[in-house]
């Protein structure tokens, strides 16, 4: 069964510092990853979809790698903001083309003004 | 659009008691998801759908969760009867087509005293 994990699981920086948040899975068959925001009482933002044949994508400060055949993908967030306070999570689906999505444990991100 | 639309977004029963969780995807969507999110075991899928028709019920936990989408704008998820450890967020998401974004509500946190 594919296992998804992220380190580190809580994560406070300064305004305007570029953080990194990872996420790996165990197996490295997969279709695509998608990352998602998760504020507190709310439910996921998705963020980014990266295809399993693409190595980045890219939204404003955000950017996505991927290393398919790791297992590894990481979360880049560039001047990081108050607003960025939130959870992270990262979900992945099979090759198969099943639509389960697989999630991470989540990286619980404070940005300090 | 207006998104995921769920209700009720609280709901506190009785061990017992029936509960119905109510979701309306994203027009258009051909695809919808019910999970749980639950500190302990984090976001697990339970059902979806493609075009009304139940896919892939697996993940969900027992006899006494079902979960029915009589038309392409409306789901529900029933639990009958609820019990303590059913208490959780439960999310319900939609997607275009196969392995899309996945587009999620806000959820319905449940509480089973």
């Amino acid at each position: 069964k594919q296992e998804v994990t992220q380190i580190p699981a809580a994560l406070s920086v300064p305004e305007g510092e570029n953080l990194v948040l990872n996420c790996s899975f165990t197996d490295s068959a997969i279709y695509n990853l998608q990352w998602f925001r998760q504020d507190p009482g709310k439910g996921l933002t998705s963020l980014l979809l990266i295809q399993s044949s693409q190595r980045e994508q890219t939204s404003g400060r955000l950017n996505a790698s991927l290393d398919k055949s790791s297992g590894r993908s990481t979360l880049y967030i560039a001047a990081s903001q108050p607003g960025d306070s939130a959870t992270y999570l990262c979900a992945v689906t099979h090759q198969t083309g099943a639509n389960n999505l697989f999630f991470g444990t989540g990286t619980r991100l404070t940005v300090i003004p | 659009d207006a998104g995921v639309i769920q209700s009720p977004r609280h709901e506190v029963t009785e061990m017992g008691q029936e509960v119905t969780l109510r979701c309306k995807p994203i027009s258009g969507h051909d695809y919808l998801f019910w999970y749980r999110q639950t500190m302990m075991r984090g976001l697990e899928l339970l059902i979806y759908f493609n075009n009304n028709v139940p896919i892939d019920d697996s993940g969900m936990p027992e006899d006494r969760f079902s979960a029915k989408m009589p038309n392409a704008s409306f789901s529900t998820l029933k639990i009958q009867p609820s019990e303590p450890r059913d208490s959780a967020v439960y999310f319900c998401a939609s997607s275009f087509a196969a392995l899309y974004e996945q587009y999620f509500g806000p959820g319905t946190r449940l509480t089973v005293t």
